[in-house]
């Protein structure tokens, strides 16, 4: 069992929409989260990280991290046909966190339909 | 701002070849992290190097090694290549200082081999 699941898709919704992709993890020791965007053919791109538990907001984007049920969550408000890509949760424990390997998800494929 | 660097970005060789991905981190990062992604999965992690030294190894095949130099630039040499080594390569890179620990990927290297 990986230690981090997500559902890898694909997505399709409309554009405008709001977009929810969603991981969950094993390892409790995970503190740090991360979302990274991948175009087809590109290096992941990060997009946001939390730390522990709570909601962290970058312009459309909001990253969500509830540790009791050890799941992890990004919205995006007002989908764009840009926002299509790979999206892909990361998780990293404090101890290691700058220092170790990034334990990827699957991958979600999103397409937003003009 | 300046990125990873990732040289080449496509290579193509034979079985049993030989090849060799460079990786220039961002300025004044210490860190390089190794992922390998095939067709469809997440990046998976293969070695790391702080400060010149290995920190961490992944699922890396003993044909493969890398190095990071005085420059903390990294390369990843691979020698009797199979068919399944064709994939994406990512080089990311880190810094040790609190609060910007997070892991920037370069574009990648796409290898195939025939």
């Amino acid at each position: 069992q990986k230690e981090v699941e997500q559902d890898p898709g694909p997505l399709s919704v409309p554009e405008g929409a709001i977009v929810s992709l969603n991981c969950t993890y094993s390892n409790s020791a995970f503190q740090y989260f991360m979302w990274y965007r991948q175009y087809s053919r590109k290096g992941p791109e990060l997009l946001m990280y939390t730390y522990s538990s709570g909601n962290k907001e970058d312009g459309r984007f909001t990253a969500q991290v509830d540790k009791s049920s050890k799941y992890i969550s990004l919205f995006i408000r007002d989908s764009q046909p840009s926002d299509s890509a790979t999206y892909l949760c990361a998780s990293d424990t404090e101890e290691d966190f700058g220092n170790e390997k990034l334990t990827f998800g699957t991958g979600t494929r999103l397409t937003i339909i003009p | 701002a300046a990125g990873v660097i990732q040289s080449p970005r496509h290579l193509i060789k034979e079985k049993r070849e030989t090849a060799t991905l460079k990786c220039y981190p961002i300025p004044r990062h210490d860190t390089v992290y190794w992922y390998q992604q095939g067709p469809g999965q997440d990046p998976q992690f293969l070695i790391s190097f702080y400060e010149k030294m290995q920190s961490d190894k992944g699922s890396i095949p003993d044909r493969f090694s890398a190095q990071q130099f005085s420059d903390y630039h990294s390369e990843l040499n691979m020698s009797s290549l199979e068919l399944g080594d064709s994939a994406l390569y990512f080089c990311a890179s880190s810094t040790r200082r609190r609060g910007q620990e997070t892991q920037y990927f370069g574009p990648g290297t796409r290898l195939l081999v025939l």
